[in-house]
C-alpha cells in the first residue's frame, strides 16, 4: 500500500521569501513522485516529477524538488516566491505494478505582498 | 492539441437524480483515470479505464456508481440516486501509456453539488 502525507495544510508567506512544501510518503516498493499545482477552479497541472536518476528535480518556474530515499521525502522547494504561486499543491506517489496515483492532502500555498 | 476535457464544469442535482459526468481524453491518449476531490480532502482515485475495459475500479463505491470508456466517444462517470456526500469536484486524467512513469494529465473537473 502507499501513502502521501503532507504535514501542512496552509502554508503563508510574504512575496519574495522562500518556502518549503513538506511531503512524506509511504512504499514497501521503488516510487515514482510527483508534485502538482491546483490554481482555483481549475484542474491539476504537472509541476515536476521524479522518476530515477537525478534526485534533484526543477520546473521550469523555480521550484525544485529533492527525493531523499532515507527521510522517505520529497519537498517542494522555492526561493522567491512571487504572488502568482499562490495556489494548492499535491503531492503524489505511484510505483512500479501500480496504474494509478495516490494523493496527499494537499498544502495550501498563500503568498502575499 | 487540446488538453482533457469536461463538462460540465459544474452540475447541479436534487438528491434521487442521476448525475452524467463526461469526460474526453487527449488526443491520442487511451488511459482514462476518474479522481474525486472532497471538500478540505486531496484526490482519492475511483477509476481506471481503457477503451472499453474497466482496469481497475479499486476505489470506486460498490453502489451507486459506474463508469464506461466506449470504443467511441467520452469516458462516462455515472451516479446514480445521488446523495449528499456526493457532492464534490470529479476530475479526470489521461495518458497515453499505461505505464506508472507517464504523467497524467488532468481535465478542469466537473464539480457536483447535490441540494
Amino acid at each position: 500500500a502507499q501513502s502521501v502525507t503532507q504535514l501542512d495544510s496552509q502554508v503563508p508567506v510574504f512575496e519574495e521569501a522562500p518556502v518549503e512544501l513538506r511531503c512524506n510518503y509511504s512504499s514497501s516498493v521503488s516510487v515514482y513522485l510527483f508534485w502538482y499545482v491546483q490554481y482555483p477552479n481549475q484542474g491539476l497541472q504537472l509541476l515536476l516529477k521524479y522518476l530515477s536518476g537525478s534526485t534533484l528535480v526543477e520546473s521550469i518556474n523555480g521550484f525544485e524538488a529533492e527525493f531523499n530515499k532515507s527521510q522517505t521525502s520529497f519537498h517542494l522547494r522555492k526561493p522567491s516566491v512571487h504572488i502568482s504561486d499562490t495556489a494548492e499543491y499535491f503531492c503524489a506517489v505511484t510505483s512500479v505494478g501500480y496504474s494509478t496515483l495516490t494523493f496527499g492532502k494537499g498544502t495550501m500555498l498563500l503568498v502575499s505582498p | 492539441n487540446a488538453g482533457v476535457m469536461q463538462n460540465p464544469r459544474h452540475l447541479v442535482r436534487r438528491r434521487g437524480q442521476e448525475a452524467r459526468l463526461r469526460c474526453s481524453p487527449m488526443k491520442g491518449h487511451s488511459h482514462v483515470y476518474w479522481y474525486r476531490q472532497l471538500p478540505e480532502e486531496g484526490l482519492k482515485f475511483m477509476v481506471y479505464l481503457q477503451k472499453e475495459n474497466i482496469i481497475d475500479e479499486s476505489g470506486m463505491p460498490k453502489e451507486r456508481f459506474s463508469a464506461e470508456f466506449p470504443k467511441e466517444g467520452p469516458s462516462i462517470l455515472r451516479i446514480q440516486q445521488v446523495v449528499r456526500g456526493d457532492s464534490a469536484a470529479y476530475f479526470c486524467a489521461s495518458s497515453p501509456q499505461r505505464e506508472a512513469t507517464d504523467t497524467q494529465y488532468f481535465g478542469p473537473g466537473t464539480r457536483l453539488t447535490v441540494l
